[in-house]
């Protein structure tokens, strides 16, 4: 079967890094996204990795391994506004995209 | 920009009614998705369409029905409601190119 694993919960410091990790195993990989979701609002893309390496965009960052079927989403200079969950999501042979359930990260002052 | 409009936003239904969610989009997008999302789980795929006229199940469509006669309009219908399909609904369209979905607000609907 297909399988996105990542954490329930994680807290963290605001002004601190977070690091959300997500593995896979799926029937074939076409990318990796992360999509943030703030409570009662709908996911809103974030990152798209497809090579293995890392993808920099302002203080949010993705890893990709595609050999260990492992990503992850670094969140730096975290901010009270980054209290959001963290989705993370596989597309597969098909080109469908399986969900992980989600990590939902609360920050802290 | 609407980009992907869904409504309506909030819906309670008696066991046994039906209603239908509807979802438009304005970004010319071929691939249009509903999703249902529960507390503390993942998305779940109801229904997608590829272009118009042409859907297809995804991995929850029992107790929906879906069609796609525009390019723009991709409503959910939801038959003789149950409480199991109490849930919160996402309606996507992708880009092709890049891959991104965009999504509409969501419906929250409770069956009751």
């Amino acid at each position: 079967g297909q399988n996105i694993d990542q954490p329930t919960e994680m807290t963290a410091t605001e002004g601190a890094i977070v690091q959300i990790n997500c593995t896979y195993q799926t029937s074939g990989f076409n990318g990796l996204f992360w999509y943030q979701q703030h409570a009662g609002e709908a996911p809103t893309f974030l990152s798209y990795n497809v090579l293995d390496g890392l993808e920099e965009k302002g203080r949010f960052s993705s890893f990709l391994s595609r050999s260990k079927g492992y990503s992850y989403l670094l969140l730096k200079e975290l901010q009270m506004k980054d209290s959001a969950s963290y989705l993370c999501a596989v597309m597969d042979s098909n080109y469908q995209l399986i969900w992980g359930a989600g990590t939902k990260l609360i920050i802290k002052p | 920009n609407a980009g992907v409009t869904q409504t309506p936003k909030f819906r309670i239904l008696k066991i046994g009614q039906s209603m239908t969610l509807q979802c438009t989009q304005d970004m010319n997008h071929n691939y249009m998705y509903w999703y249902r999302q529960d507390p503390g789980m993942g998305l779940k795929l109801i229904y997608y369409s590829v272009g118009a006229g042409i859907t297809d199940k995804g991995e929850v469509p029992n107790g929906y029905n879906v069609s796609r006669s525009t390019t723009e309009d991709f409503p959910l219908r939801l038959e003789l409601a149950a409480p199991s399909q109490t849930s919160v609904y996402f309606c996507a369209s992708k880009d092709r190119d890049t891959g991104e979905l965009f999504f509409g607000e969501g419906s929250r609907l409770t069956v009751l």
